[in-house]
């Protein structure tokens, strides 16, 4: 099956910008979805498809993708975005099958 | 608003069957675009897919847990279920279940609260 690989955790000033990245063969055939997830909480979505943001998720988080790496940016980093961060996608060597990466943890200084 | 809620024990003994099951509001599990899925977390880990399931019943499972895993539906219910057997303390987590987009590259855009299960004897 395929893998997706995140750094374990990226740190940022608060106000500055982060990049976080997902790395793996499936990204280059399919899109990547970031979530969110802070403790004891469910993952909540946060960028889906081409760069896409549910409702209610600010317009400081946006996605990328460039080969084999998708990036989830954020621009002008919140105290409150301290959290774990998850990309995913479909497998690319098993159809219908989920994968997901590490994770991220970000904090924010 | 679509909701998603497991429920089942909090507390399993070793090399018994774990069971949770998924009740689905807001929204038919019949519905062809999507799947329903499990996803569970070891406490201070990662993300992990174990398996979704097609309103017509198709399942399609992780290879790493295949052997011990069944994933069900009743639509007439409206929920899935998780059936995972021969239980050991590596299967303590929060397992959550989730609506995943059936479109491309399988978005997971609802998801229950997740409910920890702790194996121990």
């Amino acid at each position: 099956s395929s893998e997706l690989t995140q750094d374990p955790a990226v740190s940022v000033a608060l106000g500055q910008t982060v990049r976080i990245t997902c790395q793996g063969d499936s990204l280059r055939t399919y899109y990547t979805t970031w979530y969110q997830q802070k403790p004891g909480q469910a993952p909540i979505l946060v960028i889906y498809g081409r760069n896409n943001r549910p409702s209610g998720i600010p317009d400081r988080f946006s996605g990328s993708s460039s080969g084999n790496t998708a990036s989830l940016t954020i621009t002008g980093a919140q105290a409150e975005d301290e959290a774990d961060y998850y990309c995913n996608s479909r497998d690319s060597s098993a159809n219908h099958h989920v994968v997901f990466g590490g994770g991220t943890k970000l904090t924010v200084l | 608003q679509l909701q998603l809620q497991e429920s089942g024990p909090g507390l399993v003994k070793p090399s018994e069957t774990l069971s949770l099951s998924c009740s689905v509001s807001g929204g038919s599990i019949s519905s062809s675009s999507y799947y329903w899925g499990w996803i569970r977390q070891p406490p201070g880990k990662g993300l992990e897919w174990i398996g979704s399931i097609y309103y017509s019943g198709s399942t399609y499972y992780n290879p790493s847990l295949e052997s011990r895993v069944t994933i069900s539906v009743d639509t007439s219910k409206n929920q899935f279920s998780l059936k995972l057997s021969s239980v050991t303390a590596a299967d303590t987590a929060v397992y959550y279940c989730a609506r995943i987009d059936s479109s491309g590259y399988l978005p997971l855009d609802y998801w229950g609260q997740g409910t920890l299960v702790t194996v121990s004897s």
